[in-house]
């Protein structure tokens, strides 16, 4: 059972290069979102989904892109990467019933916009 | 949405029992309280909820006074492996919940 798998791990881009970032889960969950650490500071939100073909916007949205075309998949595209958004990105999902606040989240992936 | 606050850092020693306590004085009457622990270059693992009284699991224990306007973390005897970043959450799990993190507690343990 590998939970929830991000690819890639690492990447560097260059200004104004776009990439997209994958998120995958096994755990039929129907939530799932994109956060963004800088260091030294917490998680912030950039977008979620509650379901299959949902998206909506978080606290951080602007520069990014998300679709949920299938139920175990969140995509994040960057399509002008800028320098700003040199950061390390954690996906994570959770399911509504039984404890659910409980979220399951990524090994990260690290991006370095140069 | 409850917002929570706690400290931003804090230090112990090994074997020592460390609690961090977490204010949510507006907590709402379905919130649960969730902490997660969140290691240097791992994303936040879920450690503990609970919703009043006391909860205990394996790797902690959740006090959680009559009125939940707050909560506090103990972690019994703690290792060096137990330096991580501590966080506070607060949210209906029957809602549609949306984990909201602030900055957490850095908590390091010393030889």
């Amino acid at each position: 059972n590998a939970g929830v798998t991000q690819t890639p791990k690492f990447r560097v881009l260059k200004t104004g290069q776009s990439m997209t970032l994958l998120c995958a889960q096994d755990m039929n969950h129907e939530y799932m979102y994109w956060y963004r650490q800088d260091p030294g500071m917490g998680l912030r939100l950039i977008h979620y989904s509650v379901g299959e073909g949902t998206t909506a916007k978080g606290e951080v949205p602007d520069g990014y892109n998300v679709s949920r075309l299938k139920k175990q998949n969140f995509l994040l595209g960057l399509e002008s990467a800028a320098p700003s958004q040199t950061s390390v990105y954690f996906c994570a999902s959770s399911s509504p019933t039984g404890r659910g606040t409980e979220a399951f989240f990524g090994q990260g992936t690290r991006l370095t916009v140069v | 949405l409850a917002k929570t606050t706690q400290p931003i850092s804090m230090d112990s020693y090994e074997g020592q029992e460390v609690n961090i306590t977490c204010s949510h004085n507006n907590i709402a009457t379905n919130d649960y309280i969730t902490w997660y622990q969140q290691f240097p270059s791992q994303g936040p693992r879920f450690i503990i909820q609970g919703y009043k009284t006391k909860v205990t699991n394996e790797v902690a224990s959740l006090f959680i006074p009559a009125d939940r306007k707050s909560s506090t973390l103990s972690l019994p005897r703690v290792s060096l492996s137990d330096t991580a970043v501590y966080y506070c959450l607060v949210g209906d799990p029957g809602g549609s919940y949306i984990p909201t993190f602030g900055r957490g507690t850095s908590l390091i343990v010393h030889p």
